[in-house]
């Protein structure tokens, strides 16, 4: 079945520097891919998404690019602030169903 | 636009009694998909819901059902509790036309069973 495998957690960094979560997949089919963040106490937040490959997902400073060839979809942010600390979820979605990785919690300091 | 809605937020239960969750999804989606969050197995598809029929359906014994209705509302019952049921269960909805829809996720319902 379907599967995704994210970097372990937990991720610290300092305020500004360079953030990259790594994430693959398996898949039967074609899948889209997400990345969704949760914040404490709060359902999850569709960060972004790309539906084919060599597909860039972008918002807020953060990025991922659908790579088919090597099953990847790793989310990367230029310079993190505080208030992006939270549990980022990679996600594939194919035939009706999402299929998650285990989360990462990333703290940034200040 | 509201989002989806979730209730109740918080429910305390004993083991052996049974559960009903209810997910009020975004107004024109059609589908929605219910998962559980825990700390061990994470995230866990349950199943999805589609013009009132279940189109998919994860890997939860027969006790976890679900059911939709014509305003796209739909519940999720629970019954027999144990105590490893104790998760947040999250609905999403999406407009579930396309294979690639988004899903829009609620706040959850958390359950504890005691």
């Amino acid at each position: 079945g379907d599967s995704v495998t994210q970097m372990e957690g937990p991720v610290t960094l300092s305020e500004e520097a360079f953030l990259t979560i790594n994430c693959t997949y398996t898949a039967t089919g074609y899948p889209s891919l997400f990345w969704y963040v949760q914040y404490p106490g709060e359902g999850l937040q569709l960060l972004l998404k790309a539906t084919k490959a060599d597909d860039k997902g972008s918002n807020k400073g953060f990025e991922a690019t659908y790579r088919k060839e090597t099953t990847s979809f790793h989310l990367e942010k230029g310079s993190v602030q505080v208030s992006d600390s939270a549990v980022y979820f990679c996600a594939l979605y194919d035939a009706g169903k999402s299929t998650f990785g285990d989360g990462t919690t990333l703290t940034v300091k200040p | 636009k509201a989002g989806v809605t979730q209730t109740p937020r918080y429910l305390i239960k004993t083991r052996g009694q049974q559960v009903t969750l209810s997910c009020s999804p975004i107004s024109g989606h059609r589908s929605v998909s219910w998962y559980q969050q825990t700390p061990g197995q994470g995230l866990q598809f349950l199943f999805e819901y589609f013009s009132e029929t279940q189109r998919n359906k994860g890997n939860f014994p027969g006790r976890f059902s679900g059911r939709q209705f014509s305003n796209s509302r739909s519940e999720m019952n629970v019954s027999t509790l144990e105590l490893g049921d104790s998760a947040l269960y999250l609905c999403a909805s999406s407009l579930g036309d396309r294979p690639h829809n988004e899903q829009f996720f609620g706040p959850g319902t958390r359950l504890t069973v005691l």
